[in-house]
């Protein structure tokens, strides 16, 4: 069974730029959530899709949006970049069953010039 | 979700037990002990959970205190590919509001040959 894929693994922005980031869950899954990792912050909770719906939400600027398609592939979203953006950019998935495992991908490393 | 509080580092040598602690004293009676872990340059892999009796996997053990305010993730033989950081998360397991990690700092285990 293949992972959680992330496309693209690297990209590199400019202030002010949008930029959209893909994930593909193991076939199955149901569940999507998307991290945000920098040295200072660490691993934080960006948002989770679970049907289509957006089921939980970290605390972040509106800036940062997200959507999953009826596969549930998701894609999330970056508005009006700040040099603070920069971060690894990680996607889980999950079955959906709230005690389960989640199955992180590679991630994607932006940087924001 | 309740909080949990972990060294920030920790030493062992290679094919030695290592022996993680975690505290959790505000841990509810439905909260399940997640470990992950984070190996360098990679997403974080689930390592095992529990809830109120210990847990064996292939990877690791889960021994969790009869008052369930702390628990000890438990390396049998260390390895250098077992150099990671160590997270140890509390899950709510009834709740239907989704599924979010709250990953903390975690522990940073450096194993040496």
């Amino acid at each position: 069974k293949a992972g959680v894929t992330q496309t693209p693994r690297y990209l590199i922005k400019t202030r002010g730029q949008q930029v959209t980031l893909s994930c593909s869950p193991i076939s199955g899954h149901r569940s999507v959530s998307w991290y945000q990792q920098t040295p200072g912050q660490g691993l934080q909770f960006l948002f989770e899709y679970f049907s289509e719906t957006q089921r939980n939400k970290g605390n972040f600027p509106g800036r940062f949006s997200g959507r999953q398609f009826s596969n549930s592939r998701s894609e999330m979203n970056v508005s009006t970049l700040e040099l603070g953006d920069s971060a690894l950019y990680l996607c889980a998935s999950t079955t959906g069953e709230v005690t389960n495992e989640q199955f992180f991908g590679p991630g994607t490393r932006l940087t924001v010039l | 979700d309740a909080k949990t509080t972990q060294p920030n580092s920790m030493e062992s040598n290679e094919e030695e037990p290592v022996h993680l602690p975690c505290n959790h004293s505000t841990i509810s009676g439905t909260d399940y002990i997640h470990w992950y872990r984070q190996l360098p340059s990679q997403g974080p892999e689930y390592v095992i959970h529990g809830l109120t009796s210990n847990v064996n996997n292939r990877m690791a053990s889960l021994a969790i205190a009869e008052d369930r305010k702390s628990s000890t993730l438990i390396l049998h033989r260390a390895t250098l590919r077992d150099a990671a950081v160590y997270y140890c998360i509390l899950r709510d397991g009834s709740s239907n509001s989704g599924y979010a990690l709250n990953f903390g700092k975690g522990t940073s285990l450096l194993v040496t040959p």
